[in-house]
């Protein structure tokens, strides 16, 4: 059973750089797959921001690229996502997840929440 | 990139069918068969329930069914049930090798 797990600070000041990791169990993420972020501000609907082929290729959502940065660390089974400069308007819950190559999501974290304000 | 478009909300006594619609453009649904469904329940990660247009993941009910005619995707679902109440999104792979939501439809069961 592949599980995800989001972890990170639930608290961010504006213009610094939200951090947040995705432990995967369940499946090693250098097997396959693609491994994914996707976001949601408080009730607002469902934003796709990366995603990263397990042989590093990566696919940015245009509104964030120049923010944003993905990574895996396959010694830990892990991918980690940066966002760098944020306001509030990056406030939202953030998710992970497994794309498939006809980029479907089909594991997903429970999601975390991240905050920012001063 | 436009997100697509969804009705904000549909809603449907137990029993009914109620159908989604989920509008793009030629650059996303009108060109790609990669579109998929999530449903949605309060404080939960989405869940898939179709992808490939057609396509229900092993275990989601049959009473969902997805499809497409020109850059129109939709979600029907049939004999309604109380648990089905949630919000549905929509998404389609695009000509730039991106990944676009729908903005979302609350269904509510009567």
């Amino acid at each position: 059973q592949v599980q995800l797990q989001e972890s990170g600070p639930g608290l961010v000041k504006p213009s610094e750089t939200l951090s947040l990791t995705c432990a995967v169990s369940g499946y090693s993420i250098s097997s396959d797959y693609y491994w994914g972020w996707i976001r949601q501000p408080p009730g607002k609907g469902l934003e796709w921001i990366v995603s990263i082929y397990h042989r590093g290729n990566t696919y940015y959502n245009p509104s964030l690229k120049s923010r944003v940065a993905i990574s895996l660390d396959t010694s830990k089974n892990q991918f980690s996502l940066n966002l760098t400069s944020v306001t509030a308007a990056d406030t939202a819950v953030y998710y992970c997840a497994r794309r498939r190559a006809n980029w479907d999501f089909d594991y997903w974290g429970q999601g975390t929440l991240v905050t920012v304000s001063s | 990139q436009s997100a697509l478009t969804q009705p904000a909300s549909v809603s449907g006594s137990p029993g009914q069918s109620i159908t989604i619609s989920c509008t793009g453009t030629s650059s996303d649904i009108g060109s790609y068969d990669y579109v998929s469904w999530y449903q949605q329940h309060p404080g939960k990660a989405p869940k898939l329930m179709i992808y490939d247009v057609t396509n229900r993941p092993s275990g989601v009910s049959n009473r969902f069914s997805g499809s497409k005619s020109g850059n129109t995707a939709s979600l029907t679902i049939s004999g309604l049930q109380a648990e089905d109440e949630g919000d549905y999104y929509c998404t389609s792979y695009t000509i730039s090798s991106t990944l676009v939501f729908g903005g979302g439809t609350k269904l509510t069961v009567l």
